[in-house]
């Protein structure tokens, strides 16, 4: 069926930076773009960006320009999100999301990052 | 931005009773291409990604059941469960996604009274 499934959680100290991996499945990967949203807790999800996995094109929330980056490799199916310069106001789960004909339809498991000194 | 502002924030309801969730966007968000509204309704169970429940404000998605139903147009929608099941306890977002940075409201806390 089709799925998202995301890298594992992680634990990061302030200034670092994380990279969450997203693999597709039971679908064409490159007919829908892929978006990363994130939520702390208790809080509504907030939208990051997208990438395609068609062009490799990205767009970017003007709160994550210059700190996040988002790649894909087609080869293996899989989106790439970086965030840099971590702070605590960064812990949140982060998921991956599908961005098909009907919305926001696909969602990985979630990626919890905490920032902790 | 679109600002999506839901009401109420939390909301008791009895099995078997109706609950209303109200979602206003700060501005239109009507796709005049296909001359629909780009609002979608999501439900997030503890410890889950949010589920996606309706789409284009009032299409169900597939094994949905049909208790759920989306209205609205403009700026003022609503999602409403006609028969409030145990399972439905959960919290309520609805999205915009007509257009970049796409926005979600706040949440509404669903429970039984």
């Amino acid at each position: 069926q089709e799925q998202l499934v995301q890298s594992g959680d992680e634990v990061k100290k302030p200034g670092a930076s994380v990279k969450v991996s997203c693999k597709a499945s039971g679908y064409t990967f490159t007919s829908y773009d892929l978006n990363w949203v994130r939520q702390a807790t208790g809080q509504g999800p907030e939208w990051m960006g997208w990438v395609s996995p068609k062009s490799g094109n990205t767009g970017y929330a003007q709160k994550f320009q210059g700190r996040v980056t988002m790649t894909r490799d087609t080869s293996v199916g899989t989106v790439y999100m970086e965030l840099s310069s971590l702070t605590s106001e960064d812990t949140a789960v982060y998921y991956c999301v599908r961005r098909g004909e009907r919305a926001h339809d696909i969602w990985g498991q979630g990626t919890m990052v905490i920032v902790s000194s | 931005d679109i600002v999506m502002t839901q009401s109420p924030d939390s909301l008791a309801v009895s099995l078997g009773e109706r609950a209303t969730i109200n979602c206003k966007s700060s501005q239109s968000i009507l796709y005049s291409l296909k001359n629909k509204n780009c609002l979608a309704w999501f439900q997030q169970k503890r410890g889950q990604p949010p589920k996606l429940l309706i789409n284009w404000s009032s299409t169900r998605e597939s094994g949905v059941p049909d208790r759920f139903s989306g209205s609205g147009s403009g700026t003022d929608f609503t999602l409403t469960i006609s028969s409030l099941q145990a399972e439905d306890v959960a919290v309520y977002y609805c999205q915009q996604y007509c257009r970049i940075p796409y926005t979600f409201g706040q949440g509404t806390k669903l429970e039984i009274k």
